[in-house]
């Protein structure tokens, strides 16, 4: 069963490093997303991206946040400048037009 | 905007027994909705959905979902649970299907006692 997949599973930086967290959604799917989970807390919505572009976004998702689909099957969300209070999972999804199928996530620690 | 409401933040519950989860969501319009689980260090996985139709809805693992618009609620029921039902349990629902990101609840935390 294809599933959706995210690489690193963990990574730790330096507060105002860059970091990029890449995912490889599930093939013919067409809506790509990330959510955030701070350590006890919900799952929170970041971004979702159709057809090449943002299609939605909260109001986490600020100028240090960006997304890119750089090939037919990567999705990258990329942090400028990262912030202690960056630290989180962070999940990707994708989804055919329904249901979001979610990766495992990649636990990012700043330092 | 729409939003989730899980009351229940931890339930506990004999190995065997029934289950109900709440779930209780806001939003102006015919919502659809979502019950996902998390296993300890792992990602979210859906277990059942409610786009319309047929009110209650079987989902995987023995779980369903009785959709009641009257009361804005979405509760995930199970007639026997095991102890790997053990678990974080999110709702969640979003404003179209698929186009938009999901707003989930806080979560409730399921024990299974022996």
């Amino acid at each position: 069963e294809p599933e959706v997949t995210q690489t690193p599973s963990h990574q730790v930086t330096q507060m105002g490093q860059e970091v990029i967290l890449r995912c490889v959604p599930i093939s013919n799917h067409l809506y790509f997303y990330w959510y955030r989970q701070i350590l006890g807390q919900k799952v929170e919505f970041l971004v979702s991206f159709y057809n090449n572009e943002i299609s939605e976004k909260s109001e986490i998702f600020d100028d240090q946040f960006s997304v890119e689909r750089p090939d037919g099957s990567n999705f990258t969300l990329k942090i400028r400048s990262t912030k202690l209070e960056d630290s989180a999972m962070y999940f990707c999804a994708s989804s055919p037009i329904r249901e979001q199928f979610f990766g495992p996530g990649t636990r990012l620690t700043v330092l | 905007a729409q939003s989730v409401t899980q009351p229940d933040i931890h339930i506990t519950v004999s190995e065997g027994a029934s289950l109900e989860l709440r779930c209780n969501y806001s939003y102006g319009a015919t919502p659809y909705l979502f019950w996902y689980v998390q296993s300890p260090g792992q990602g979210l996985q859906l277990l059942l959905k409610y786009f319309s139709g047929d009110t209650l809805v079987q989902g995987i693992k023995g779980f369903e979902a009785e959709f009641k618009r009257s009361q804005s609620s979405f509760n995930l029921r199970k007639p026997s649970v095991h102890w790997s039902d053990a678990a974080e349990y999110f709702c969640a629902v979003s404003k179209e299907r698929g186009a938009d990101g999901l707003t989930f609840g806080k979560g409730t935390h399921l024990i299974i006692q022996p």
